[in-house]
């Protein structure tokens, strides 16, 4: 069954970690996103991708870089964790006129 | 950029009740889509609605893109439908060259038993 997968589902890290947050689809969608959310509350495009070895920063300012080299995978990293990253992450794909697909979510907690 | 509103912004409900959600958005769009995040966190996507009516069992979407506004409709709410419910529109001018999804700040519905 296509999808979309993230991992961890929850992660709680030190200041000054490293950490990936990983995303796979198996719908061979040509976009993905990262949206960064408190529960609820707006949701922030942080980095977005339209195709292999093509990657943008979204509208919210963020100290995490992605890397698009395989179609299917869109991982996030953050290279040193603060508390103010504490938030959910969610990794979407879609294709031109087709509708959005969201992960499960990874929710970081940095203490 | 395109400016989406969504009203109201929090909803109760009893079980059974019906209920309409609206989103009013600032210029024309060729795509608009539901969606519902459930109290885990989870988004899932309603309704991939630029124009016109559809319905999926209890829940149904009408978008009139003249007129620049969605509704959803909620019938027979359950205590499962509770959550936040996001629309978002398609802005060929928000980030890369093909435009990104613009989301509203969502309604916030609660059902209860």
């Amino acid at each position: 069954e296509a999808d979309i997968y993230q991992t961890p589902r929850y992660l709680v890290i030190g200041t000054g970690k490293k950490i990936t947050l990983e995303c796979s689809q198996t719908m061979g969608h040509d976009k993905m996103y990262w949206y960064q959310q408190d529960p609820g509350m707006e949701l922030h495009l942080i980095h977005y991708s339209y195709g292999v070895n093509s990657t943008e920063k979204g509208d919210l300012s963020s100290e995490s870089t992605v890397s698009r080299i395989r179609t299917e995978h869109f991982p996030l990293t953050l290279e040193s964790a603060r508390p103010s990253h504490t938030s959910q992450y969610l990794c979407a794909s879609s294709s031109t006129g087709r509708r959005l697909t969201f992960g499960s979510g990874t929710r970081l907690t940095v203490v | 950029g395109i400016q989406v509103e969504q009203s109201p912004p929090d909803l109760i409900l009893q079980e059974g009740a019906n209920s309409t959600l609206r989103c009013n958005f600032s210029d024309s769009v060729n795509n608009l889509q539901w969606f519902h995040q459930n109290p885990w966190g989870q988004l899932i996507n309603l309704f991939y609605i630029p124009s016109g009516t559809k319905q999926n069992g209890r829940l149904s979407a009408t978008t009139v893109a003249t007129e620049r506004y969605s509704l959803l409709y909620i019938s027979s709410s359950q205590t499962t439908d509770s959550g936040v419910y996001f629309c978002a529109v398609h802005d060929r001018n928000y980030g890369g060259s093909q435009g990104n999804l613009i989301f509203g700040k969502g309604t916030k519905l609660s059902v209860k038993p």
